[in-house]
């Protein structure tokens, strides 16, 4: 059971929005900053997402991130078929002392 | 650009030790940035196992660090991952990572898998 709960499966249609949750707690996302991975299949996971809301350079901007309390939701925005790929989310946490990964959101464009 | 290349054994016995390289080209490990190891089972999501610090500082998740170490060595730019008594739920894709306040720059990862 992950520390971080995200919704094992999202899906949409081309054009659409999609929202991924990300919960947490005061220990992680309540406390430091949030960052989302994505991972194309058969693929490495890829940082999508640092510091909660910022794009590393080469990233698409709709893909934006935002975080409120112990929750960070990783917005997809003119869903794409190349968006079809694994989501994660991860962030440290102070009671574990070390970096935890959501369980991961497997996102279909229908 | 900076780039990680995983090196391991790919196959391992079960009760054996694994040992894992990673290589880092683009970039000094001694200049500073941490290091981490993340592992990925099949067909499941990603489990942080341990980061370290240029300076040699380490941080372990709890759930392994009674049978992980992690390492560096700076002349040759590279960092390592020791795991001892395997068994078959360390079966996973092993990827090294560097490590700012997320993991910035992966490898392609290594799969590992432990047989009885």
């Amino acid at each position: 059971q992950s520390v971080l709960t995200q919704p094992p499966s999202a899906s949409g249609t081309p054009g659409q929005r999609v929202t991924i949750s990300c919960s947490g707690s005061s220990s992680n996302i309540g406390s430091h900053t949030v960052h989302w991975y994505q991972q194309l299949p058969g693929t490495a996971p890829k940082l999508l997402i640092y510091g909660n809301n910022q794009r590393p350079s080469g990233v698409p901007d709709r893909f934006s991130g935002s975080k409120s309390g112990t929750s960070a939701p990783l917005a997809i925005s003119g869903l794409q078929s190349e968006d079809e790929a694994d989501y994660y989310c991860g962030a440290w946490d102070d009671s574990l002392n070390g970096y935890v990964f959501g369980a991961g959101t497997k996102v279909t464009v229908l | 650009q900076v780039q990680l290349q995983e090196s391991g054994p790919g196959l391992v016995k079960a009760s054996e030790t694994l040992s894992l390289s990673c290589t880092v080209s683009g970039y000094s490990i001694s200049s500073g940035y941490t290091w981490g190891w993340i592992r990925q089972p099949p067909g499941k999501g990603l489990e942080w196992i341990a980061n370290i610090h240029q300076s040699g500082s380490t941080h372990y998740n709890p759930s392994l660090k009674s049978r992980v170490t992690i390492s560096l060595d700076t002349s040759k730019n590279q960092f390592y991952l020791k795991v001892i008594s395997v068994t078959a739920a360390d079966t996973a894709v092993y990827s090294c990572a560097r490590y700012g306040h997320e993991f910035d720059v992966w490898g392609q990862g290594a799969m590992i898998t432990v047989s009885s």
